[in-house]
């Protein structure tokens, strides 16, 4: 099993609609989680991170349920500038250690 | 602006040379680097971790004679791909932790022809 499993979509939806990214995890001793955005052919920059409690960003929100071993993210009301690929990233120990990475999850936002 | 700074951002070069990828920390100290690897259409898979001052961990599976991996200062780690093959063109990319954030270099593409 991948330590990190996301659906690669791709996802095309019209302006304004909304979209929900999933994704699992192996580890259940995983530390920490976030989400990620990578526009093509650059590096990825951090959306938000996840939290158990939920979290929210404006237009973007994050859920974390542990049991699950599962890792959402709801983005409403898409815009074009929308498109990229959304990494669902986990920290697997506490300390300086390295993230790892689901496949991505392409979002095209079609005017 | 960069937290992370990366160099250069593309770089072509001929079959059987060798390609150094520099990663910079900007005004802040970094002990350990990352350096990943992601060919199109994949995940970004860890090459190797970067110590200062002591030999990096590469993971299973990279060869470490092919990928050197230079730390020499608290600021700058490196990347060199020896004996570049066409199989080697990817998309370089190092990152570094800056209190709770990871934060990536701009990254390099490299094409071997």
């Amino acid at each position: 099993r991948k330590e990190v499993e996301q659906d690669p979509g791709p996802f095309n939806v019209p302006e304004g609609a909304t979209v929900a990214f999933n994704c699992t995890y192996s580890n259940s001793a995983s530390q920490s989680f976030f989400w990620y955005r990578q526009d093509c052919r650059k590096e990825p920059k951090l959306l938000m991170s996840v939290y158990s409690s939920g979290n929210e960003d404006g237009r973007f929100t994050a859920q974390l349920n542990r049991a699950s071993q599962y890792i959402s993210l709801l983005i409403r009301d898409s815009k074009l500038s929308d498109s990229a690929t959304y990494l669902c990233v986990v920290n697997p120990s506490p300390g300086n250690t390295p993230l790892v990475f689901g496949k991505g999850t392409r979002l095209s936002v079609i005017a | 602006g960069a937290v992370v700074s990366q160099h250069p951002s593309w770089v072509i070069c001929k079959s059987g040379t060798s390609v150094k990828i520099e990663c910079r920390s900007l005004d802040f100290q970094a002990t350990t680097m990352f350096w990943y690897r992601q060919f199109p259409k994949q995940s970004l898979m860890l090459m190797a971790t970067s110590n200062e001052g002591s030999k990096a961990t590469y993971e299973q599976g990279v060869e470490k004679d092919k990928f050197l991996i230079n730390h020499a200062s608290l600021t700058l780690s490196t990347l060199t791909v020896t004996s570049a093959h066409p199989e080697d063109s990817s998309f370089y990319i190092c990152s570094a932790r800056l209190a709770n954030t990871i934060y990536f270099g701009e990254g390099s593409w490299l094409t071997v022809v």
